[in-house]
């Protein structure tokens, strides 16, 4: 079956890095896109943009471009987002979700990802 | 990309009908999907395309389109279908544009 599964909670400090990982596995990675969303607490869901799985290239939405990068694994079916530079502002659950074509059919469980001093 | 409106939150008492719009330009020219999402869980699909069902997803939800507007309608509405729901739709560039989101309450 499809899943997509992500890594775990992080606590960052600001200033700070943090990469969270997407696993794909039970569909061809490569026949798919990879979006990616971010939902700050209580808010409702923003498309941060997505990665082409057949050539690496990705498109980032307005307002994530800079300190966010998507990147590929495809030996492992991963999709990777790094995040530098991290703020206050950037507390919220992650979530991958796979693209195709017509929305995202499957998600992942989403990594919650908290900046604090 | 252009933005998608949702009203914030809607109640519809058990086994009524409710209906939930999303609109926005982009939906002149694409369909919206629609995400089903509980409270601390990841978003579920709950329709694509001009009527289209994940298996899985109850009948009772369906989707319509009109001009720059796309509504989600449950009929006879489940203490299980409390939740948020979002549309979702894509420019021509292919960049996606999430709703507003609304908070469907079962009274």
């Amino acid at each position: 079956q499809v899943q997509l599964v992500q890594s775990g909670s992080e606590l960052k400090k600001p200033g700070a890095s943090v990469k969270v990982s997407c696993k794909a596995s039970g569909y061809m990675f490569r026949s798919y896109a990879i979006n990616w969303a971010r939902q700050a607490p209580g808010q409702g869901l923003e498309w941060m943009g997505w990665i082409n799985t057949k050539t690496g290239n990705p498109t980032y939405a307005q307002g994530f471009t800079g300190r966010f990068v998507f990147s590929l694994d495809t030996s492992v079916s991963a999709a990777y987002l790094h995040i530098t530079s991290l703020k206050a502002e950037d507390t919220a659950v992650y979530f991958c979700a796979r693209d195709f074509g017509v929305g995202n059919d499957y998600w992942g469980q989403g990594t919650l990802v908290t900046v604090s001093s | 990309s252009s933005e998608l409106t949702q009203d914030p939150a809607v109640s519809v008492a058990l086994g009524q009908t409710v209906r939930i719009t999303c609109q926005g330009d982009s939906l002149r020219s694409y369909y919206a999907a629609w995400y089903q999402q509980k409270s601390g869980q990841a978003p579920i699909l709950v329709l694509y395309g001009k009527n289209i069902r994940p298996s899985g997803v109850p009948d009772r939800f369906s989707a319509s389109s009109s001009g720059d507007t796309a509504s989600l309608t449950i009929t006879g509405a489940q203490a299980e279908d409390e939740a948020d729901y979002y549309c979702d739709s894509r420019d021509s560039s292919g960049k996606h544009v999430f709703g507003t989101g609304t908070k469907v309450t079962v009274l």
